[in-house]
């Protein structure tokens, strides 16, 4: 079985600062680890994803995410927040070998204060 | 690239009605997904088509959903007898699958459906 933990149900963060939304994963053997991002009344994005090789993903908009094996973690950051960057984020997970179905976590809103 | 489709995007309904989705994926895409997502929630995999073939269904895909790909390009997901449990976002997303097999996954907006 696979299973993705957001642990935030909320972000709250100033323009300009920094910011991490964390996830947390579990799957019996090596992942590819997605995050999307959903706006209002939207489908969800598709933001950056992580393979293999290098651990530190970049992705849209100026998000990466950084693959932590030995912490099975792949958080999402972006070094400057903006106030169009509030949204829903959802972080995702299957497994690398053969077809697997891609599990969600509940998701974290992520609010951006001018 | 126009994205993935879906119709209707709202659609209310009385309990025990018959409704059907319509998704319309990424031209070229060979792989088709249903998810449905509850508020607060992720989205949660109901079923999936390489093709015109349904490959995997998820046990929350109860007998009352049937889903079809019948030429391997748009898609329907009907719902029989509806229930007010049924009310969700019905979201589906498309890929092309490579040898690879880290496709990603791109959705479409949605069909919200209410069930009064």
């Amino acid at each position: 079985a696979q299973s993705v933990a957001q642990p935030e149900d909320q972000v709250n963060v100033a323009e300009g600062n920094p910011l991490t939304v964390k996830c947390t994963y579990s799957v019996s053997g090596n992942p590819y680890l997605f995050w999307y991002v959903q706006y209002p009344n939207r489908g969800l994005q598709f933001l950056l994803k992580y393979i293999t090789g290098d651990n530190l993903v970049k992705g849209s908009y100026g998000f990466e995410a950084e693959f932590n094996k030995s912490q099975t973690s792949f958080h999402l950051k972006k070094p400057s927040a903006l106030v169009s960057d509030s949204a829903l984020y959802f972080c995702a997970v299957r497994l690398n070998s053969g077809y697997s179905t891609l599990t969600f976590g509940k998701g974290t809103m992520l609010l951006v204060s001018p | 690239d126009t994205g993935v489709s879906q119709n209707p995007r709202h659609k209310i309904t009385k309990r025990g009605q018959n409704v059907t989705f319509r998704c319309d994926p990424i031209s070229e895409h060979n792989r088709l997904y249903w998810y449905r997502q509850t508020l607060g929630q992720g989205p949660e995999f109901l079923t999936y088509f390489q093709n015109e073939a349904q490959l995997e269904k998820s046990r929350l895909l109860s007998d009352r959903f049937s889903a079809e790909r019948p030429k391997g390009s748009f898609s329907t997901l009907e719902i029989q007898r509806t229930e007010q449990g049924d009310s969700a976002m019905y979201l589906c997303a498309s890929s092309l699958a490579s040898g690879t097999g880290y496709d990603t996954q791109y959705f479409g907006p949605g069909t919200r459906l209410t069930v009064l």
